[in-house]
């Protein structure tokens, strides 16, 4: 069965402090694709990054960064001196190998205090 | 710039009343989604369509069923709606296997 859990309901920081949210995946597949979604206060989602099963290597995009590591299914996001304009709630994604069905977690709920 | 449109953005029901959601994208996307988000449930997948012509049920579709009307249209419809399918619906599109999803800016539905 696929699973994403993301243990992390909610997170406090200071402006300007680093932050990771976790993401721990289960899955039987070799083939598939994990994903990190935004939603802000204003209720849309928005894509942040994909990662597929064959591609390690972690990837930085300004002050987001993250780390997949198969070998102990986890794939965490990493938001280096938060602002307060990250304050949203961040969804953890797998999809399987047909890429038709996709597992979300239960999403972390970020508050960046200035 | 579109992307994917949902009506109506807000909807109240009785019990038992019946409804569609309509959704529509222009991106010429293959692949289209709807979902349920619940607090503290993050989102569930109801009903997919890999491609026009096609509908495959996903995590909860019970009490839901969808159609897609052509390549750009995918509805879904509440025959009976219950207190339970009170939620935030959000429909999603994608060009394909492995491709980020887009989502339409929800519906939120209330069931008295």
């Amino acid at each position: 069965a696929q699973k994403v859990t993301q243990a992390q309901t909610e997170i406090s920081v200071v402006e300007k402090e680093d932050v990771t949210l976790d993401c721990v995946y289960e899955t039987r597949d070799t083939t598939y694709y994990l994903f990190w979604y935004k939603q802000p206060p204003s209720g849309e989602l928005v894509f942040l990054i994909r990662r597929n099963s064959f591609d390690e290597q972690n990837e930085i995009s300004g002050r987001y960064s993250w780390n997949f590591q198969k070998s102990t299914s986890s794939f965490n996001f990493t938001i280096t001196a938060s602002q307060v304009v990250d304050s949203a709630v961040y969804f953890c994604a797998l999809s399987d190998n047909t890429g038709n069905q996709f597992y979300f977690g239960t999403g972390t709920s970020l508050t960046v205090i200035p | 710039n579109a992307g994917v449109t949902q009506t109506p953005k807000f909807q109240v029901l009785k019990t038992g009343q019946s409804m569609t959601l309509q959704c529509a994208q222009d991106m010429n996307h293959n692949s289209m989604y709807w979902y349920r988000q619940d607090p503290g449930m993050g989102l569930r997948l109801i009903y997919y369509s890999a491609s026009e012509g096609t509908t495959d049920k996903g995590e909860v579709p019970n009490g839901y069923n969808v159609s897609r009307l052509n390549k750009r249209e995918f509805s879904l419809r509440l025959e009976s709606a219950a207190p339970s399918q009170t939620s935030v619906y959000f429909c999603a599109s994608n060009a394909g296997v492995s491709q980020p999803q887009h989502f339409g800016d929800g519906t939120r539905l209330s069931i008295l």
